[in-house]
């Protein structure tokens, strides 16, 4: 079975330039989740989807970070314009999105964001 | 605001110890916790998840207890073997929207 896909892996821009990534979560999971770590640090939530309906983005910064889960199977995260400090790993997780108390979470293998 | 907590941040060890990794987290109203393992420059693996009505898990060397009362998990690694050198993390499921917070995690070494 496929596991979680992102891409790119790895993406290097100036500061001020638009960046987008994309993930396509495991075949059958309706819950996806994007997540930003910065170095020496545990994930942080950015934005859970349940299907294609956003159902927890208070950790979004909205003003510059916007995402889509179109057809509810895989999504884009977009940041525009991006800024030195949004240098990091973004990841992305599935779930099934069967249980109200919380799926156990699968995640792709990230992409690293260099701003310069 | 759940936290959740790891130390020490780092650990490293003899090949064939058994060792336990500690983690701990200050609201005790989870749904479940699970750990996780990360190798360098790639995403988190899941190792083992426990519901909040269970006291622990086993996959293979690998056993982690739920102790929710009090706030704790360990994570218990039989055996241990140069593959196992990575960093662990635990994260707790909390909230309406069962959002998982994470600790910071724990690099472990096994040195051959």
């Amino acid at each position: 079975e496929a596991g979680v896909v992102q891409s790119p892996r790895y993406k290097i821009i100036e500061k001020k330039q638009p960046v987008a990534f994309w993930c396509n979560p495991i075949s059958g999971h309706n819950t996806l989740y994007w997540y930003r770590q910065n170095l020496g640090q545990g994930p942080e939530l950015l934005i859970r989807y349940e299907n294609e309906e956003a159902v927890d983005d208070s950790q979004l910064p909205k003003d510059r970070f916007s995402a889509e889960r179109l057809k509810g199977v895989d999504s884009t995260l977009k940041i525009q314009p991006a800024e030195l400090g949004d240098s990091a790993v973004y990841l992305c997780a599935s779930s099934l999105g069967q249980s109200d108390r919380g799926d156990e979470q699968f995640f792709g293998p990230g992409t690293r964001l260099t701003v310069l | 605001k759940q936290e959740v907590t790891q130390i020490p941040a780092a650990l490293s060890v003899p090949e064939g110890e058994n060792l336990v990794l500690n983690c701990s987290f200050t609201d005790s109203a989870i749904y479940n916790l699970q750990w996780f393992r990360q190798d360098p420059g790639k995403g988190l693996t899941s190792l083992l998840l426990i519901q909040s009505s269970q006291r622990e898990q086993t996959s293979g060397r690998l056993n982690a207890s739920l102790d929710k009362s009090s706030g704790r998990s360990t994570l218990y690694i039989a055996a241990s073997q140069p593959g196992d050198s990575a960093t662990y993390l635990c994260a707790v499921s909390t909230g309406a929207n069962s959002k998982l917070t994470f600790g910071k995690g724990i690099t472990l070494s096994v040195r051959p």
